[in-house]
């Protein structure tokens, strides 16, 4: 069984830099068809669609986003990784790891999902 | 706010069939066939349990089916059962957003 799994809960100063890494279980990250990423959750926001790569480096990003993310994977440690720059209260959430399916350009599956882990911004 | 619009909660009693609505707009699930459905218990990770409207994962219970009409997708969950009692969320792809996901539905087993 796949898993997906993350460290523990991280604490974040506001306008700092949240970094958090995802490590699967199997070789399964180097298969072309999935992609692996983030996303996030909140009480008040819901869920929300972070973003996603491929081994061989291809990537969706949500466009809110996109500025203050990236992502990368490697795959000789199966593992990935995002980077959330500038963080503010409203970064605040649970992060989930996952992987996904793709038909060509559109998510199609997000399955299995990471543990999760809770990110707390506060100085 | 959720891009898609579900109701905050629904019950029903075992053995009884419940469904849950999703409303997007032709943006989303108007459009696109790529809809999904998540469960999840508090404190735990989202699960798929429907994806591309109506499929399900291996080993996912065949009481739960999804479906479309129009803007709005539909889970139904038959013969209700204690187990079922969580939280459950719809997505999909979006051609403004890449993928959005619904406010989620607390399901309560009376």
């Amino acid at each position: 069984q796949l898993l997906l799994q993350e460290p523990g809960p991280r604490l974040v100063k506001p306008s700092e830099t949240l970094s958090l890494t995802c490590t699967v279980s199997d070789s399964s990250i180097i298969i072309s068809n999935y992609y692996w990423g983030w996303i996030r959750q909140t009480p008040g926001k819901g869920l929300q669609f972070i973003a996603n790569i491929q081994d061989g480096g291809s990537t969706f990003h949500n466009p809110s986003l996109k500025s203050r993310v990236t992502i990368s994977v490697d795959t000789s440690k199966k593992q990935f990784s995002l980077s959330l720059t500038s963080v503010t209260a409203s970064d605040a959430a649970v992060y989930y790891c996952a992987r996904f399916i793709m038909r060509s350009v559109v998510i199609s599956q997000i399955d299995p999902w990471g543990q999760g882990i809770q990110v707390t911004v506060s100085s | 706010q959720s891009a898609l619009t579900q109701p905050a909660y629904v019950s029903g009693s075992p053995g009884q069939s419940i469904t849950i609505s999703c409303s997007g707009t032709i943006s989303d699930i108007g459009y696109y066939n790529y809809v999904s459905w998540f469960q999840q218990y508090p404190g735990k990770a989202p699960k798929l349990i429907i994806y591309d409207v109506f499929n399900r994962p291996s080993g996912v219970s065949n009481r739960f089916s999804g479906s479309k009409s129009g803007n709005t997708a539909s889970l139904t969950v038959s013969g209700l059962q204690a187990e079922d009692e969580a939280d459950y969320f719809c997505s999909s792809y979006s051609s403004r957003s890449l993928y959005v996901f619904g406010s989620g539905t607390r399901v309560t087993v009376l």
